[in-house]
């Protein structure tokens, strides 16, 4: 079993969806990373959190520590949302990240 | 700034020939890492150096070697190609503390494997 696990691994929406990705880990980390690859490759982080919620423009990620969950929202989701969203974690101790498979989203007009 | 720049973007290579993946960051950043990506599985990391100087072996470091040639640079070694490390490699860096190691990705290398 992965230590870090993503779902959905596909998502399609239409613009203007409010979108989640979730992700789940089963290890003790000490902060967790969502991440974006856009289509021609490349990867910008979004997001570093270790307690609570962030807020970026029309992107939200929260994180519960207790359940070892965290999800990634997108409001008013736009093509240009269209991408791989990689949740990825540090695990305690370590200065190493580990990643979930990522999520494709696809946002049609 | 550039960033994180790898090169080459793309190279082909035939079983048993060597090759080196260079990677440079202008940011001063003291961590720089070397991952692979392959379909349908997530970022796996083959080597990272915490400091100039230091190296450590990630989950996938067989059939690698790595070089931390001075704080900017940090360069990957196929020494055999194989087709198994066919693959999309990304160097990153970051300015690793408890607070903070957000990383930044260069822009990737395609490699295959004949």
């Amino acid at each position: 079993k992965n230590e870090v696990e993503q779902s959905p691994q596909n998502l399609t929406a239409q613009e203007g969806e409010f979108i989640t990705i979730n992700c789940s880990y089963s290890v003790g980390i000490s902060a967790l990373h969502w991440l974006q690859q856009h289509p021609g490759g490349g990867i910008v982080s979004l997001f570093m959190l270790s307690s609570g919620k962030k807020k970026h423009g029309r992107l939200i990620a929260t994180i519960n520590i207790q359940e070892k969950h965290s999800s990634l929202h997108i409001t008013a989701s736009h093509p240009r949302d269209s991408a791989v969203y990689i949740c990825a974690v540090r695990i305690q101790g370590a200065q190493k990240l580990v990643f979930g498979q990522g999520t494709r989203l696809t946002i049609n007009p | 700034n550039a960033g994180v720049t790898q090169t080459p973007k793309f190279q082909v290579l035939k079983t048993g020939q060597s090759m080196t993946l260079q990677c440079a960051q202008d940011m001063n950043h003291n961590s720089m890492y070397w991952y692979r990506q392959d379909p349908g599985m997530g970022l796996r990391l083959i080597y990272y150096s915490a400091s100039e100087g230091t190296t450590d072996k990630g989950e996938v470091p067989n059939g690698y070697n790595v070089s931390r040639l001075n704080k900017r640079e940090f360069s990957l070694r196929l020494e055999s190609a194989a087709p198994s490390q066919t693959s999309v490699y990304f160097c990153a860096s970051s300015e690793y503390s408890q607070h903070t190691d957000t990383q930044y990705f260069g822009p990737g290398t395609r490699l295959t494997v004949l």
